[in-house]
């Protein structure tokens, strides 16, 4: 198994929502991502997670929290979002962090209304 | 400042025709370079990657790369495109930051179209 599942694959929300975007991964990978990606743009990276353990908070908003319950897993949840958060929310995994070897899943289409 | 550029936004090039993608960053360190490949609507695949030894690395789809240390390039070519390749490509530079981790850094991306 060489993949990475997201879900769900499209959302829609308002901005008083709470939404989750979840990612999974059975590749005994240690290091998981989430980075975001605007149209026309390179993904921009948001948070790393290695051994489970938060690594790498590149100065998200809170309104975004990530959440690691296992090594396979690998949440995030969104509340209080605002129009411009609209993206692809796309999360990755490699076998350790530090390495630039990561696997993509085809991400979440976030829409924020 | 540690950057990756990719020096063209689009490159249109008729099916069968070769093709080059041209990246070039800045690091005072040694590197690791790699390309990714993001299809529609589809998330980023690897491509290819040059870790260390042989500075000529290839796909299994045709690509190849050249890593060229004295003009810090890593440019994506391939002899002969077809549509399935038109894509955006991606190449990314792993450059060591503060706090002992090393960051992928992302170009902004070429599109490749290919026409019949």
């Amino acid at each position: 198994d060489t993949e990475v599942t997201q879900t769900p694959k499209h959302l829609v929300m308002g901005m008083t929502n709470k939404k989750s975007l979840k990612c999974e991964q059975h590749m005994g990978h240690r290091a998981m991502y989430w980075y975001k990606q605007k149209a026309k743009k390179p993904p921009e990276l948001m948070f790393v997670y290695s051994y489970e353990k938060l690594s790498i908070n590149e100065s998200v908003p809170s309104r975004f929290s990530p959440e690691c319950p296992n090594s396979s897993l690998l949440n995030l949840h969104l509340h209080a979002l605002q129009p411009e958060d609209s993206a692809l929310y796309l999360c990755a995994s490699s076998q350790e962090w530090n390495t630039g070897e990561l696997f993509f899943g085809e991400g979440s289409r976030l829409t924020v209304l | 400042a540690q950057s990756v550029t990719q020096l063209d936004s689009q490159v249109p090039v008729f099916e069968e025709a070769p093709v080059e993608l041209r990246c070039n960053y800045s690091s005072s360190v040694s590197v690791y370079l790699f390309w990714y490949v993001q299809y529609p609507n589809q998330g980023l695949q690897l491509l290819l990657k040059y870790l260390s030894g042989s500075t000529l690395v290839e796909s299994i789809n045709g690509f190849e790369a050249e890593f060229n240390k004295s003009q810090t390039s890593f440019h994506l070519r391939k002899p002969s495109v077809h549509i399935s390749d038109t894509a955006e490509y991606f190449c990314a530079v792993t450059l060591p930051f503060s706090g002992g981790y090393n960051k992928l850094i992302f170009g902004a991306g070429t599109r490749l179209a290919v026409h019949p």
